[in-house]
């Protein structure tokens, strides 16, 4: 099973500041990797998926990168509705929907 | 723009059954899958399971698998996951989420999700 870890688990960053978050998988999964967002009591969104390409409506200032078993996502320019908790997922390998445990983006 | 409308919340008594209806709509149904993702109170979120939309063919979560089963309905663009002998640890929301129709990938439209309730 390809377990996914997420760090940091809390992150707090200023509004208009930048955040970076890290995913790591504990073996390869190519780029089939997804990013989502979710606000308390909402659904998840996707945010970016095949590492880094950005799903529909999703703001340029959400990115991806990487590959293999690093994967970061980036948002700059943070706003209010930005801060959220955000989970990868990797869909290669079985069981393909593992979810990382989520990083929490919380205002500085 | 496409849109997944789940059934209300439920509550139920352990070793009772459960089934949770996801209907789909403004989009082909048989050209997606869906998959289930669950969350516990407080908690993270966890893949249940996936079906292809046309073929059927589910795949579920070795946590679940024997208790549960997902079907879809082409006649009405909707998609069911039922789960039987309910435990405590089953207490959780369960979300619908569109994905892909050959296999299960990444998901891009989500239902607001349906909370069970399991006490005694």
């Amino acid at each position: 099973e390809t377990v996914m870890t997420q760090s940091p688990a809390t992150v707090s960053v200023s509004l208009g500041g930048k955040a970076t978050l890290s995913c790591r998988a504990s073996q390869s999964v190519g780029i089939n990797l997804a990013w989502y967002q979710q606000r308390p009591g909402q659904a998840p969104r996707l945010l970016i998926y095949g590492a880094s390409a950005r799903a529909t409506d999703v703001p340029a200032r959400f990115s991806g990168g990487g590959s293999g078993t690093e994967f970061t996502l980036t948002i700059s320019s943070l706003q209010s509705e930005d801060f959220a908790v955000y989970y990868c997922q990797q869909y290669n390998n079985w069981p393909r929907g593992s979810f990382g445990q989520g990083t929490k983006l919380q205002i500085k | 723009q496409a849109q997944l409308v789940q059934s209300g919340p439920e509550l139920k008594k352990p070793g009772a059954s459960v089934k949770i209806s996801c209907k789909a709509s403004n989009y082909t149904f048989t050209k997606f899958g869906i998959s289930w993702v669950r969350q516990a109170p407080g908690q993270g979120l966890e893949w249940v399971g996936w079906i292809s939309a046309s073929q059927g063919n589910p795949n579920y979560a070795q946590k679940v698998q024997g208790r549960v089963t997902m079907t879809t309905d082409s006649s009405t663009d909707t998609a069911y996951m039922e789960l039987r002998n309910l435990r405590s640890d089953d207490t959780a929301v369960y979300y619908c989420a569109r994905d892909d129709g050959q296999i299960s990938a990444y998901m891009d439209v989500w239902g607001k999700g349906t909370a069970v309730t399991v006490s005694s």
